[in-house]
């Protein structure tokens, strides 16, 4: 079984610059999340789909990123315009359903550098 | 605010002795708690997952215990090995929250041949 892929792995932008990352989650898994881990944290939840549409977006700074899962399969992030404190590395997790006990499969994250 | 307290500082064991890491939390009441291996450059790995009513997980050479009173769970691997070496997070679900998964900052083992 293939797992949760995402691209690209590496991203170097400058401030205010634009950037987009795909992900593609593991087949039939309906629930998908992006979370944003700053070096040395813990991932934080950005976003979570349940198929195509959004289950919690709270922590999510709307004012400079977006996200969709159009098709509810593979999803994108979006930063624009991009800050220095949004160095991180943004993963991208899928479940194969909602239930509270469903184990949650990562990608291996985009590591994305704001200069 | 809800806090989930890992220790920052890395754990240094030598092989065969058994790792033992905390995770403490605040103003929570998890319903699971689930810990997860990340080595670097990598996602995280799913490796347990204990419930509120639950004392103790175990699996392998690894076991949880969750002390609901406490607010605190402790992650075991006994017979550790260099291959052990990782990150260790663990992550707090509260009831009815839809699948959504606190983490804590993680706990970096080192385990030396």
């Amino acid at each position: 079984e293939a797992g949760v892929a995402q691209s690209p792995r590496y991203k170097i932008i400058e401030k205010r610059q634009s950037v987009a990352f795909w992900c593609n989650p593991i087949s039939g898994h309906a629930t998908l999340y992006w979370y944003q881990q700053i070096l040395g944290q813990g991932p934080k939840l950005l976003i979570q789909f349940q198929n195509n549409g959004v289950v919690d977006d709270s922590q999510l700074p709307k004012d400079r990123f977006s996200a969709e899962r159009l098709k509810g399969v593979d999803s994108t992030l979006k930063i624009q315009p991009a800050k220095l404190e949004d160095s991180a590395v943004y993963l991208c997790a899928s479940t194969q359903a909602n239930r509270e006990s469903d184990t949650q499969y990562f990608g291996p994250g985009t590591r994305l550098t704001v200069l | 605010s809800q806090k989930i307290e890992q220790n920052s500082e890395a754990l240094n064991i030598q092989e065969g002795k058994t790792a033992t890491l905390t995770c403490n939390y605040t103003n929570y009441s998890p319903a699971y708690l689930q810990w997860y291996r990340q080595d670097p450059g990598r996602g995280p790995v799913f490796l347990l997952l204990i419930r509120e009513n639950e004392k103790e997980k175990r699996k392998e050479r690894l076991k949880v215990t969750f002390d609901t009173t406490l607010k605190q769970s402790l992650f075991h691997i006994t017979a550790s090995q260099p291959a052990d070496s990782a990150t260790y997070l663990c992550a707090l679900m509260g009831r009815n929250a839809g699948n959504m998964l606190t983490f804590g900052g993680g706990t970096r083992l080192m385990v030396k041949p």
